[in-house]
């Protein structure tokens, strides 16, 4: 799976648009881009995933380079309850079992 | 909205004790997965598990480990002597596989606290 980078923190205001970006430089071909948030001492969450799109759900955007180099996820209108460590993971479909590996992720704190 | 459960919440144990970990993934997932989250650290896989057998496991994953899927809607973790170390929380995730998605679908934790 590629590697990803993301920044370690960052601050958002309440009813902002919040955008994550994630690095996947070395992402091939068949490799989606997940993103996962995991809020204070509860189960990962899944968010929203891509391979090469753009996509909406409820909860998210998640736009990707055309290069796929890049992505960052939106979370539109920013609330208290989105105040969590996003994870952005990139997993090939060839990989059957389909373990996750979570990376350090962005602390993204949500402020009134 | 369908959802993984595991029991107990918490579970503090001695130092040597066996501990099994309960997890109730999705009803019709196929894919089950353990892993453990020592505090201040990451989320680190532990196992997968698929037809009834495990399909990849991690290095932390050792013979003190095991897991088991009893009766088809449990999906337990055991430890059977508990180290210090192996404090932390643990995990539970399934997930229903349609042509290599990835969306797995986490329990709300068990924190293990070894005493």
């Amino acid at each position: 799976d590629a590697k990803t980078t993301q920044p370690t923190s960052m601050d958002c205001a309440e009813g902002r648009a919040a955008n994550l970006p994630c690095n996947h430089s070395t992402i091939s071909g068949n490799e989606y881009v997940y993103w996962y948030r995991q809020i204070h001492s509860q189960g990962p969450q899944y968010i929203i995933h891509g391979l090469k799109n753009n996509e909406t759900n409820e909860m998210a955007s998640l736009i990707i380079t055309e290069d796929r180099k890049s992505s960052t996820l939106i979370l539109p209108h920013a609330t208290l309850r989105d105040t969590a460590v996003y994870y952005c993971i990139v997993k090939g479909t060839t990989d059957s079992w389909g373990k996750l590996q979570f990376g350090a992720g962005t602390q993204v704190v949500v402020t009134p | 909205e369908p959802e993984v459960t595991q029991t107990p919440s918490h579970q503090v144990t001695q130092m040597g004790q066996e501990v099994i970990l309960r997890c109730v993934p999705i009803s019709n997932h196929l894919y089950f997965y353990w892993y453990r989250q020592i505090l201040g650290q990451k989320v680190e896989f532990l196992v997968s598990f698929y037809n009834n057998e495990i399909s990849e496991k991690s290095e932390i994953f050792d013979d003190q480990f095991s897991v088991e899927r009893p009766d088809g809607s449990n999906f337990t973790l055991k430890i059977r002597s508990t180290k210090l170390e192996d404090s932390a929380m643990y995990f539970c995730a399934s997930r229903l596989t349609t042509s290599g998605s990835h969306e797995q679908y986490f329990g709300p934790g068990t924190r293990l606290t070894v005493t």
